[in-house]
C-alpha cells in the first residue's frame, strides 16, 4: 500500500504562471518531507524539502505548504518555466530512516 | 567533484543471469540507498545501509542483494530469483543533518532478454 500518493499524473501549465503540485500521505509518523525533480534518463535532483514543524517553505521560486492535518503538501512554483518540465517526486520520511516515494507528476510548462 | 556515480548507464543480461549494479560515492556519506523504479510509479526502496557492514531489506528486496563492506561502495545483485528485473535501478546516498536530502546516481537501465 502506498504511503506517499501523487495523485495528478501529469499537469500542463503556461509559462508565467503558477504551477501547483500536489502529494498525500497516510502515515502520520512522517516528519520531513521532499520534493525532487527528474529529468529522462537521469537520477531525481534535490529541490526542496520541509520539516513537520514548519508549514511554509521558501526558496527562491519554489515553496512547499505542509498540512499536516489533511496530511498533504504541495509545490508551488511561480512563475513557472520552460526549463521546469521535468517529472516531480514527493518523498517522506520518519526520522530519516526509509524514504518513500510517491508516483511522480510531470509537469510540462509550455512557453 | 563530489559526488555519485553509477555504472553502466544500460545494461543487458540474458534471463536466468546473475548482474551486479555498481555505485560508488564519495560524499563521505554514511547512509545508501538502491531504488528501482518502473514506467507510471514512484521509485521503491530494494535496500538502504546506514553504515558500513550493514544494511536492511527495503520494500521489494526480494531476489536482489547487496553488501557494504566499503563507505564508498553499495553493489546491487540482481539474482535471477527476481521475476521482472527490466527496470531503471537508481543508487542514492544522504548524510545526517538538517537537511536530510539524497544525493541520487544517474541510473542504470536494466533490461533482462
Amino acid at each position: 500500500d502506498q504511503q506517499v500518493k501523487q495523485n495528478s499524473p501529469s499537469l500542463s501549465v503556461q509559462e508565467g504562471r503558477i504551477s501547483i503540485l500536489n502529494c498525500d500521505y497516510t502515515n502520520s509518523m512522517f516528519d520531513y518531507f521532499l520534493w525532487y525533480k527528474k529529468y529522462p534518463a537521469e537520477g531525481p535532483t534535490f529541490l526542496i524539502s520541509i520539516s513537520s514543524i514548519k508549514d511554509k517553505n521558501e526558496d527562491g521560486r519554489f515553496t512547499v505548504f505542509l498540512n499536516k492535518s489533511a496530511k498533504h503538501l504541495s509545490l508551488h512554483i511561480v512563475p513557472s518555466q520552460p526549463g521546469d518540465s521535468a517529472v516531480y517526486f514527493c518523498a517522506a520520511s520518519a526520522n530519516f530512516n526509509k524514504f518513500y516515494f510517491g508516483s511522480g507528476t510531470k509537469l510540462n510548462v509550455k512557453p | 567533484d563530489g559526488g555519485i556515480t553509477q555504472s553502466p548507464k544500460y545494461l543487458f543480461r540474458k534471463e536466468g543471469q546473475n548482474v551486479t549494479l555498481s555505485c560508488e560515492q564519495n560524499l563521505n556519506h554514511d547512509a545508501m540507498y538502491w531504488y528501482r523504479q518502473d514506467p507510471g510509479q514512484g521509485l521503491r526502496l530494494i535496500y538502504y545501509s546506514q553504515i558500513v557492514n550493514d544494511f536492511q531489506k527495503g520494500d521489494i528486496a526480494e531476489g536482489y542483494s547487496v553488501s557494504r563492506e566499503k563507505k564508498e561502495s553499495f553493489p546491487l545483485t540482481v539474482t535471477s530469483a527476481q521475476k521482472n528485473p527490466t527496470a531503471f535501478y537508481l543508487c542514492a546516498s544522504g548524510g545526517q543533518g538538517a537537511v536530510g536530502e539524497q544525493f541520487f546516481g544517474p541510473g542504470t537501465r536494466l533490461t533482462v532478454l
